[in-house]
């Protein structure tokens, strides 16, 4: 069964830079099956896809979060990872790994809180 | 960007009720409509993707219809632990965006 699970620093800092990192298991990063994707969610609000990655590398981002986003993928560790550069309060959330299909997010990850502030 | 607008932001409804859900899009979206339910504390779970489909494990007692701007999620008998947040979900060519509506909660009465 698929299984995902974010990881990476839980508080960061006014205009630095947010890395997370997604474990991917019970199936392969190379899967043709998946976009493998991110989304948000501030406290108390909904949620905001962030983008996501396919196994050759292409990417989709939301254009919102274009200029300060990347999405890569570490096959040989079955990982796929987001790093959004100089952050405000606003990106404070719970930041979710998920599948995607196509059309919709079938997998997805316990979700991690990250706190930006000083 | 395509807008999804659900309704009623909040339903007040009793255990054994049918709850009806609503969501609206600024523009066709076929049948490219996925729901999803979220309980407190919880990453969303999907229910319907294709407008229609039941996911994996879901039970009968979840229903997706609707097509172009138009959608409606159907509880048709509400159990307990159906009290939660629901969100609709869609995905446009172009720009290939996917967007959430703002939820729906469906408290116990």
């Amino acid at each position: 069964q698929l299984q995902l699970q974010e990881s990476g620093p839980r508080l960061v800092k006014p205009s630095e830079t947010l890395s997370l990192t997604c474990t991917v298991s019970g199936d392969s990063i190379n899967s043709r099956s998946f976009y493998w994707s991110w989304i948000r969610q501030p406290p108390g609000k909904g949620l905001e896809w962030i983008g996501n990655i396919y196994y050759s590398g292409g990417t989709d981002y939301n254009p919102s979060l274009k200029s300060r986003l990347t999405i890569s993928v570490d096959t040989s560790k079955n990982q796929f990872s987001l790093t959004l550069t100089s952050v405000t309060a606003t990106d404070t959330a719970v930041y979710y790994c998920a599948t995607r299909r196509i059309n919709y997010f079938e997998h997805w990850g316990q979700g991690t809180l990250v706190t930006v502030s000083s | 960007e395509i807008v999804l607008t659900q309704s009623p932001a909040t339903l007040s409804l009793s255990p054994g009720e049918r709850a009806t859900l609503s969501c609206r899009a600024s523009q066709s979206l076929y049948t490219y409509l996925a729901w999803y339910q979220q309980k407190p504390g919880q990453a969303p779970r999907l229910l319907i993707y294709d407008a229609s489909k039941r996911a994996a494990d879901i039970p009968a007692r979840f229903s997706g219809s609707g097509s172009g701007t138009d959608f409606t999620l159907t509880i048709s008998s509400l159990e307990p632990e159906d009290f939660a947040v629901y969100y609709c979900q869609q995905r446009s060519n172009w720009p290939p965006v996917l967007t959430f509506g703002g939820g729906t909660k469906v408290e116990i009465k």
